[in-house]
């Protein structure tokens, strides 16, 4: 079947601009994840998904992020007036509700901030 | 301590010979683990989980020591195709969410 995808691949805007990076999950997947990944740097998670419930924002780095998903599927990471330390690999994770279970990436999107 | 620790490496190895990585981890909680595969700018794909009797998978072998809080990750007979870098996979805050590694670069050479 279909795996996550993400789009655009890659994205290269000016400092200031806003973005948007949008996630299409597996169907059937309830939950869903937001992870960055600097160069030589490990993932670095944002911020997650369950259902209907209330996200866990807890790793997104400043106001100046922001995401939502619509009707339990698509999500959208938004980032405002971006800076140059923004550059990264933005990756998404889905995977099916019970605890254990794989997490699925999509192939991520790079991000340049120049 | 970071939650979870690993040697970034990188490992160079000759074809067919056997290399372990360890990760360490600083919640004794945890009950489940993973290693993830990433090849050069792709992204993450599972690779095996880490049950508390060990889990083998063909070449590898992947163990956990809940004493010392590490697990590790054996791959005998290496093939050029296992280069990559290999991902420790920790879960914390009640499973939902996991902490990865910053990841073992392993380069197996000809």
């Amino acid at each position: 079947g279909a795996g996550v995808s993400q789009s655009p691949s890659n994205k290269v805007t000016e400092k200031g601009k806003d973005v948007e990076l949008r996630c299409d999950p597996i169907s059937g997947h309830t939950a869903l994840y937001w992870y960055r990944q600097s160069l030589g740097q490990g993932l670095e998670f944002l911020i997650y998904f369950q259902g209907n419930s209330a996200p866990d924002k807890s790793g997104l780095p400043s106001d100046r992020f922001s995401a939502e998903r619509t009707g339990g599927s698509v999500s959208t990471l938004t980032i405002q007036r971006t800076q140059q330390e923004d550059s990264a690999v933005y990756l998404c994770a889905s995977k099916r509700r019970t605890s254990a279970d794989t997490q699925y990436f999509g192939p991520g999107t790079r991000l340049t901030v120049l | 301590r970071k939650e979870v620790e690993q040697d970034p490496g990188p490992f160079n190895v000759p074809e067919g010979a056997t290399v372990a990585f360890n990760c360490t981890y600083s919640n004794s909680a945890s009950q489940s683990f993973f290693w993830y595969r990433q090849d050069c700018r792709k992204e993450p794909k599972l690779l095996m989980s880490v049950y508390s009797s060990g889990n083998e998978d063909g070449r590898f072998t992947a163990q956990l020591n809940r004493a010392s809080q590490y697990i590790s990750l054996l791959i005998r007979d290496s093939k050029l195709s296992d280069s990559a870098t290999y991902l420790c996979v920790v879960p914390f805050g009640g499973y939902q969410k996991v902490t990865f590694g910053i990841g073992t670069k392993l380069q197996v050479i000809p």
